[in-house]
């Protein structure tokens, strides 16, 4: 029973350069949460997807951050023209259900962006 | 809007010393509140959780009681390990609203 995988593990990008980070989530979920973990900071969160529709994007910075969740596939975190701030561990987290009602979610093990 | 608040660490303890990590939150309904443990190079993983007042979520020796007069929810253990040493992370989810929200984690190390 695979848990949530994401991937890559570890990514290194230039300042202008694009990321995108991949997330599967478990089997038979389809609620996707994105976070960011920041150096001696907690877990922010990002946004909130089901399958095809971006439920609540509240916590994604207005430019340069998109998140989809398709159809098929993986959802996807991108980032574009990233900078040294961006320098972080983005989790993704899946659920089966709405989180609310049970407030378990499921974590990957997160992708670690470094920005040079 | 709604926020938790934990005590900051790092919190270095001896074993069998006694764990205290003190959480409280603020929150416009009833919330649902949990803790979260983060292993080293891991994912956070669900350690216990309470949905109503005065509930007692326990696991692996964890407890923590849903306090509704002192709006808090602090994790206790009576004799920790070296293999608690983790990051822990105090949050709620409220009906109605479908983020789940984390304090900033309290990092625990446990000296043999």
């Amino acid at each position: 029973n695979a848990g949530v995988m994401q991937n890559p593990r570890h990514l290194v990008r230039r300042r202008g350069q694009e990321a995108r980070l991949r997330c599967s989530p478990m089997k038979g979920h389809s609620h996707v949460y994105w976070y960011r973990q920041l150096p001696e900071e907690g877990l922010k969160f990002m946004v909130y997807l089901q399958k095809e529709n971006i439920i609540d994007e509240s916590g994604m910075p207005k430019e340069r951050f998109s998140a989809e969740f398709p159809k098929e596939g993986p959802s996807i975190l991108r980032i574009q023209q990233v900078v040294r701030g961006d320098s972080a561990a983005y989790f993704c987290a899946s659920s089966p259900s709405r989180p609310a009602n049970t407030g378990e979610l499921f974590f990957g093990e997160g992708s670690r962006l470094t920005v040079l | 809007g709604n926020s938790v608040t934990q005590m900051e660490g790092p919190v270095t303890l001896s074993e069998e010393a006694f764990l205290t990590i003190n959480c409280t939150y603020t929150a416009t309904g009833y919330p649902s509140l949990f803790w979260y443990v983060q292993y080293p190079g891991e994912g956070l993983q669900l350690l216990l959780k309470a949905t109503k007042a005065d509930d007692k979520g326990s696991n692996k020796g964890f407890e923590a009681t849903y306090r509704k007069e002192t709006t808090s929810f602090h994790l206790e253990k009576g004799s920790v390990q070296v293999s608690d040493s983790a990051v822990y992370f105090c949050a709620l989810s409220d009906l109605g609203d479908d983020k789940i929200i984390f304090g900033k984690g309290t990092r625990l190390h446990i000296l043999p």
